[in-house]
C-alpha cells in the first residue's frame, strides 16, 4: 500500500541555519507529493506540492524536488527563521485513491 | 474567503457518551474529508464525500462512528458511544474537485478528550 516515512524529530536549529527534513514514500503509480505545515494552535496548511517526477515545489523559501528514482521529496530551506517553528508533514496522494496519506510529522524548533 | 470552519474546537466527555462534530467547508468545494489525527502522528482519512455521497468510508469504524453531509455542504461526524481511545483531533478538509492533485484545505480541528 501507499506510505510515507519522515525523518524523526524533534529537530532543533539556530536561526539562519540550513534545514533538511527527509521524506521517502512508497506508492503504486505516480502519486502527487505534498508538504503541509501546522503552526501552533492552527490547522494544517499546504506549504508546497509537486505532481510529477523532477518537479520542484517552492514556497516561503522552502523547496522540495520530486525524485522518482529515490522515491523521495525532501524539504529544504537555506536560512530558517524563528517563525518557521512548526510541525511539518509530508504526504502523498495517489489519484486512484484520491486521499492524502501522511507521514508522522516532524516537529521543528528554531532558536534565536 | 472564509476557510474551513469546525466546531467545537475542544470537547471533553466521559466514556460511553455521544459526541458530534460539525464542519462547514469552503464555499463551492464539492469534496469534503474527515481525518483523525492521533497525538504525534499524521492525519488518517476516515471518510470522503463527493457532494452528499460518501465515496470512501472504508476507514470509518461503523459500529460507533457515523457521518452525514446533508445537501452537500455542511457535515457532521458523530461518535456513539465514545471510548477512551477516541481521544484525538478530528480534522475536516475540503477541496474544489477530487483531492488527487487539488489542494485540500484543512480546518483547525476539534480536539476530543474522552475521560
Amino acid at each position: 500500500g501507499n506510505s510515507v516515512t519522515q525523518m524523526e524529530g524533534p529537530v532543533t536549529l539556530s536561526e539562519e541555519a540550513f534545514l533538511t527534513i527527509n521524506c521517502t514514500y512508497t506508492a503504486t503509480g505516480y502519486p502527487s507529493l505534498f508538504w503541509y505545515v501546522q503552526y501552533p494552535g492552527e490547522g494544517l496548511q499546504l506549504l508546497l506540492k509537486a505532481t510529477k517526477a523532477d518537479d520542484k515545489g517552492s514556497n516561503k523559501g522552502f523547496e522540495a524536488t520530486y525524485r522518482k528514482e529515490t522515491t523521495s521529496f525532501h524539504l529544504e530551506k537555506g536560512s530558517v527563521q524563528v517563525s518557521d517553528s512548526a510541525v511539518y508533514f509530508c504526504a502523498l496522494s495517489n489519484q486512484g485513491a484520491q486521499k492524502l496519506v501522511f507521514g508522522q510529522g516532524t516537529r521543528l524548533t528554531i532558536n534565536p | 474567503e472564509a476557510g474551513v470552519v469546525q466546531s467545537p474546537r475542544y470537547k471533553i466527555i466521559e466514556k460511553k457518551q455521544p459526541v458530534a462534530f460539525w464542519c462547514n467547508p469552503i464555499s463551492g468545494h464539492n469534496t469534503l474529508y474527515w481525518y483523525l489525527q492521533n497525538l504525534g502522528q499524521g492525519p488518517e482519512l476516515l471518510i470522503r464525500y463527493e457532494n452528499e455521497e460518501a465515496v470512501d468510508d472504508s476507514q470509518l469504524p461503523k459500529d460507533r462512528f457515523s457521518a452525514e453531509r446533508l445537501k452537500g455542504v455542511d457535515s457532521t461526524l458523530k461518535i456513539q458511544p465514545a471510548e477512551l481511545g477516541d481521544s484525538a483531533v478530528y480534522l475536516c478538509a475540503s477541496s474544489p474537485r477530487d483531492g488527487g492533485t487539488d489542494t485540500q484545505y484543512f480546518g483547525p480541528g476539534t480536539r476530543l478528550t474522552v475521560l
